[in-house]
């Protein structure tokens, strides 16, 4: 049981906005910021969004985050086939005194 | 950038791996760095973290008191130190750079990881 709650699937037509959601809680999305990472069949992790909402540079204008509060969220504008993924949220966590990562949201592109 | 990863590999339970990351392509002295598993078909669990001088070490609680984070800031290589290996360790290991600037911190880049397998 990951500490923070993703959906374990999603998915869309090419062209089409998806949102991934991640619950936490107030020791750490409630306090510190969220970073998303995707991963392509077989690759490591990639950052995606780091700060909540801030896209490193390379990063396609099409992926956009947001916090409120013990949830975040990940959009994903002009779905593209390439996008087909498994996408995690991070934050640190108080509490534990660690990172912690959502279970991972697998995104299908139809 | 470039993180190489080594030393996975099959042991038994109970038994004892050291992992290595080899960093190049940039200043490893100056940045703070983590590892990442992933056990087969599922998702990534932070496993630990160190500062860029050691200073600050922190562990998941599920590998706290059996692995320890190291790292040779001359050699440009991180350490993981694994004993008292469980059946549940099983996973890829990966290194991971964490760069942060004035809004945030981030794992930035990423090794390709190496197995490890614990079974008898």
């Amino acid at each position: 049981q990951s500490v923070l709650t993703q959906p374990p699937s999603a998915s869309g037509t090419p062209g089409q906005r998806v949102t991934i959601s991640c619950s936490g809680g107030s020791s750490n999305i409630g306090t510190n910021s969220v970073n998303w990472y995707q991963q392509l069949p077989r690759t490591a992790p990639k950052v995606l969004i780091y700060s909540n909402s801030q896209r490193p540079s390379g990063v396609p204008d099409r992926f956009s985050g947001s916090k409120s509060g013990t949830s975040a969220s990940l959009a994903i504008s002009g779905l593209q086939s390439e996008d087909e993924a498994d996408y995690y949220c991070a934050a640190w966590d108080d509490s534990l005194n660690g990172r912690v990562f959502g279970g991972g949201t697998k995104l299908t592109v139809l | 950038v470039q993180l190489v990863e080594s030393g996975g590999g099959l042991v038994q339970p109970g038994g004892s791996l050291r992992l290595s990351c080899a960093a190049s392509g940039f200043s490893f002295s100056i940045y703070e760095m983590n590892w990442v598993r992933q056990a087969p078909g599922k998702g990534l669990e932070w496993v630990s973290y160190i500062s860029s001088a050691s200073g600050g070490i922190f562990y998941a609680a599920s590998v706290k008191g059996r692995f320890t984070i190291s790292r040779d800031n001359a050699k440009k290589s991180l350490y993981l130190q694994m004993n008292s290996l469980r059946a549940e360790d099983t996973a890829v290991y990966y290194c991971a750079r964490e760069m942060s600037d004035s809004i945030g911190y981030a794992l930035d880049y990423w090794g390709q990881g190496t197995l490890v397998t614990v079974s008898s």
